[in-house]
C-alpha cells in the first residue's frame, strides 16, 4: 500500500503561535487533502489542493488556516495563530492522478497538534 | 447533504466472536462511493475497503466481510472470529460524485474492543 509521510509526529504550541503541519505525499498523486480530527471525535474535512489551488474547503478552513506546496513536493498546513480549539490530530491524505473521485484517499499517520 | 451515522459508539467482545459495525448512509447523489477505515490505538487511518454505489456484491476478505445495500442505505462490517489485534476504531466514511465534492464525510466511529 502507497505511504503518506506527516511531521512532524507530536507537536506543542503556545496559543497565538504559528504552527505549519508537513505532508509529504504519494509520488505522482496530484490530489491532496487535510482533515482533523479532535480527540474522540469523527474525522472532519477541512481543504483539498489540486494543481496548486484549493478546490474546496470546509467552513473550519477559516483565515488562520493556509495551505500549499512550497517545493512541488511537500504539501504544508499552516495555522497562523493557534486557537486552544486546533488542538487535535491532523490528516494528510492523497488520491492517484487519473480521477480523484475514483480512488481511495490514503491518509498519512497524522500529526498531533496540542495548543496550551 | 452528506450524512453517515455509525450508531453503536462502542461494541465489546470476546476474541473468536463474531461482530458487525453499522453504518447508515445519506446522500442525493446516484453515484458515490463507501469506505471503512481502521485507527487502531497508535491513531492512523487505515484504509479497509472502498464500494462504489453500483457494486452491490457483497465482498469478503480474509475474516472480514462488508453486506452492501442500497435499498436501506446500509454499508456494514462483518469481523468473523475477532482477535484482540483487531481493537480498533472504525470509521464509515461516504464521498459522492456527482455532488462535485470530492470530500470524505465519517460517522463518529465504532469503537471495537476484543477482550482474550
Amino acid at each position: 500500500e502507497p505511504e503518506v509521510t506527516q511531521t512532524p509526529s507530536h507537536q506543542v504550541t503556545q496559543m497565538g503561535q504559528e504552527v505549519i503541519l508537513r505532508c509529504v505525499p504519494i509520488s505522482n498523486h496530484l490530489y491532496f487533502y487535510w482533515y482533523r480530527q479532535i480527540l474522540g471525535q469523527k474525522v472532519e474535512f477541512l481543504v483539498s489542493f489540486y494543481n496548486n489551488e484549493i478546490s474546496e474547503k470546509s467552513e473550519i478552513f477559516d483565515d488562520q488556516f493556509s495551505v500549499e506546496r512550497p517545493d512541488g513536493s511537500n504539501f504544508t498546513l499552516k495555522i497562523r495563530s493557534t486557537k486552544l480549539e486546533d488542538s487535535a490530530m491532523y490528516f494528510c491524505a492523497n488520491t492517484g492522478a487519473e480521477s480523484r473521485y475514483q480512488e481511495t484517499q490514503y491518509f498519512g499517520p497524522g500529526t498531533r497538534l496540542l495548543v496550551l | 447533504a452528506q450524512k453517515v451515522t455509525q450508531a453503536q459508539t462502542e461494541i465489546s467482545v470476546v476474541e473468536k466472536e463474531d461482530v458487525t459495525l453499522d453504518c447508515v448512509y445519506e446522500t442525493r447523489d446516484t453515484t458515490y462511493y463507501l469506505f471503512w477505515y481502521k485507527q487502531p490505538p497508535s491513531g492512523e487511518l487505515v484504509f479497509l475497503i472502498r464500494r462504489n454505489s453500483f457494486d452491490e456484491q457483497n465482498e469478503i476478505s480474509g475474516r472480514y466481510s462488508w453486506n452492501f445495500q442500497k435499498s436501506t442505505s446500509s454499508f456494514n462490517f462483518t469481523i468473523t472470529a475477532s482477535q484482540v489485534v483487531d481493537s480498533a476504531v472504525y470509521f464509515c466514511a461516504l464521498s459522492e460524485v456527482l455532488g462535485g465534492s470530492e470530500k470524505l464525510v465519517f460517522g463518529k466511529g465504532t469503537k471495537l474492543t476484543v477482550n482474550p
